[in-house]
């Protein structure tokens, strides 16, 4: 199987702040890459697929970037409603695998 | 709008049968050419893909699971269910029910969850 591996395992910011999330594969994935964000005592909501491609209805300061084994997610100016954990997940072979996640918290 | 509602018993013992039910609105299984999968997060764990299954009933299963799990789908109740049998404490975790995003792909992002349910595993 394909490992994710998700740097930091926790990031500590401001509002306002960028955030910078990465994501690193065991091997390639082309672009078939997701970012997903959950919070406590919800189910995780897609953000971003193949890479770069936003989902219906998030906003434009969530963005992806990357391809092969190195991808990033930027949050351009946190908002409070932000702070929660990020997961990747590829798609590029069966099955498909999660990265184990980010904790992005308030500072 | 989709909606998908996880139901089932909160808690299990050891050695016995863990059963799910996913309740579908506001899109027909039959009519829909996605895969739908189980997905579940053991509490302050990380999310592990275990099943997915078709409209036409093709399922896919986690490898270490293949043998104690089973996943049907029941087009006129529009319903999916989850059977996973000899479970222990290990098996305790939120279990979720998605849509995938994208038709006909079995491996795929999720674009729908349910809301999860907990099943814990204990004597």
């Amino acid at each position: 199987d394909i490992v994710l591996t998700q740097s930091p395992a926790t990031l500590s910011l401001s509002p306002g702040e960028r955030a910078t999330l990465f994501c690193r594969a065991s091997q390639s994935v082309s672009n078939f890459l997701a970012w997903y964000q959950q919070k406590p005592g919800q189910a995780p909501r897609l953000l971003v697929y193949d890479a770069s491609n936003r989902a219906t209805g998030i906003p434009a300061r969530f963005s992806g970037s990357g391809s092969g084994t190195d991808f990033t997610l930027t949050i351009s100016s946190l908002e409070p409603e932000d702070f929660a954990v990020y997961y990747c997940q590829q798609r590029r072979l069966w099955p498909g695998t999660f990265g184990q996640g980010t904790r992005l918290e308030i500072q | 709008q989709l909606q998908l509602q996880e139901s089932g018993p909160g808690l299990v013992r050891p050695s016995e049968t863990l059963s799910l039910t996913c309740s579908v609105s506001g899109a027909s299984i039959s009519s829909s050419g996605h895969y739908w999968s189980w997905i579940r997060q053991a509490p302050g764990g990380g999310l592990e893909w275990i099943a997915s299954v078709s409209k036409d009933g093709a399922t896919y299963y986690k490898s270490s699971l293949k043998s104690r799990l089973r996943v049907s789908v029941d087009t006129s109740r529009q319903q999916i269910a989850l059977n996973l049998t000899s479970v222990t404490v290990a098996d305790t975790a939120f279990y979720y029910c998605a849509r995938h995003r994208s038709l006909s792909l079995v491996t795929d992002f999720f674009a729908y969850w349910g809301q999860g349910t907990l099943v814990t595993v204990s004597s």
